[in-house]
C-alpha cells in the first residue's frame, strides 16, 4: 500500500512558469514532510521540508503549501528554470520512524 | 563538513558473489536509513539504524541481506549470494536526531552479471 500518493507523474513546464505538484497521505501520525529533488546519477537532495503546525513555508523560489483537514501538501516552483529539470519526491515520515516517499514526479522545463 | 559518504558508487558483482556497501553518516549523525531505488522508481524502506541497533528493518528482505551501525565506522549493508534482481541503486540516509532533516548519498550503484 502505498502511503503517500504523488501526482503527476511528469511535468512539462515552460521557463518562467509555475510548476506543481501535490501528495497525499492517510496516516495522521506523519509530522514531518520534506521535499526531495533528484538528478540522474545523483543522490536525493533534500530541498525544502514542513511541519503540520503551518500552512505554508517559502524558500527562494520553492512553495510548500500544506492541508492538514485534506490530508494533503503540495510544492510550487515560480519562475521555473531548465535547471529545475529532475524528479522530485515528497516523503512523509512519523517522528522516529522511516520516511515514505511518493513515487516521484520527472520535471521538464522547457527553454 | 562532509555530507554522506557512500562507497563504492558503482559495484559489479557476479550471481552468487557478495555485496558490501558502505555508508559513513554526516558527522554527529547517529541515525541511518537505507533505501532501494529501481531505475524510473521511487525509493523503497530497507532498514532504520540507529548506533548499534536495528530500529526497523520491515524493508529488509528476510534472506541474503543484513545491516549493521557498529559504534565505530561505517553503516554496512550487505547482500549474500547475490542474484540479478539485487541490482539497483542503494541509497543511505543520516539524521542527526528522529525529529531533524535527512540527508543523502550519492548513492551506490549495484550491477549483477
Amino acid at each position: 500500500q502505498q502511503q503517500v500518493k504523488q501526482s503527476p507523474q511528469s511535468l512539462i513546464v515552460q521557463k518562467g512558469g509555475i510548476s506543481i505538484i501535490n501528495c497525499a497521505y492517510e496516516n495522521t501520525a506523519f509530522d514531518y514532510f520534506p521535499w526531495y529533488q533528484q538528478f540522474p546519477g545523483k543522490g536525493p537532495a533534500l530541498l525544502i521540508a514542513i511541519r503540520p503546525d503551518v500552512s505554508e513555508k517559502k524558500e527562494g523560489r520553492f512553495t510548500i503549501s500544506f492541508n492538514k483537514s485534506a490530508k494533503q501538501f503540495s510544492l510550487h516552483i515560480m519562475d521555473s528554470q531548465p535547471g529545475d529539470s529532475a524528479t522530485y519526491f515528497c516523503a512523509a515520515a512519523a517522528t522516529g520512524n522511516q520516511f515514505y516517499f511518493g513515487t516521484g514526479t520527472s520535471l521538464t522545463v522547457i527553454p | 563538513n562532509a555530507g554522506v559518504m557512500q562507497n563504492p558508487r558503482h559495484l559489479v558483482r557476479r550471481r552468487g558473489q557478495e555485496a558490501r556497501l558502505r555508508c559513513s553518516p554526516m558527522k554527529g549523525h547517529s541515525h541511518v536509513y537505507w533505501y532501494r531505488q529501481l531505475p524510473e522508481e521511487g525509493l523503497k524502506f530497507m532498514v532504520y539504524l540507529q548506533k548499534e541497533n536495528i530500529i526497523d528493518e520491515s524493508g529488509m528482505p528476510k534472506e541474503r541481506f543484513s545491516a549493521e551501525f557498529p559504534k565505530e565506522g561505517p553503516s554496512i549493508l550487505r547482500i549474500q549470494q547475490v542474484v540479478r534482481g539485487d541490482s539497483a541503486a542503494y541509497f543511505c540516509a543520516s539524521r542527526l536526531g528522529v525529529n531533524t532533516e535527512a540527508f543523502f548519498g550519492q548513492g551506490t550503484r549495484l550491477t549483477v552479471v
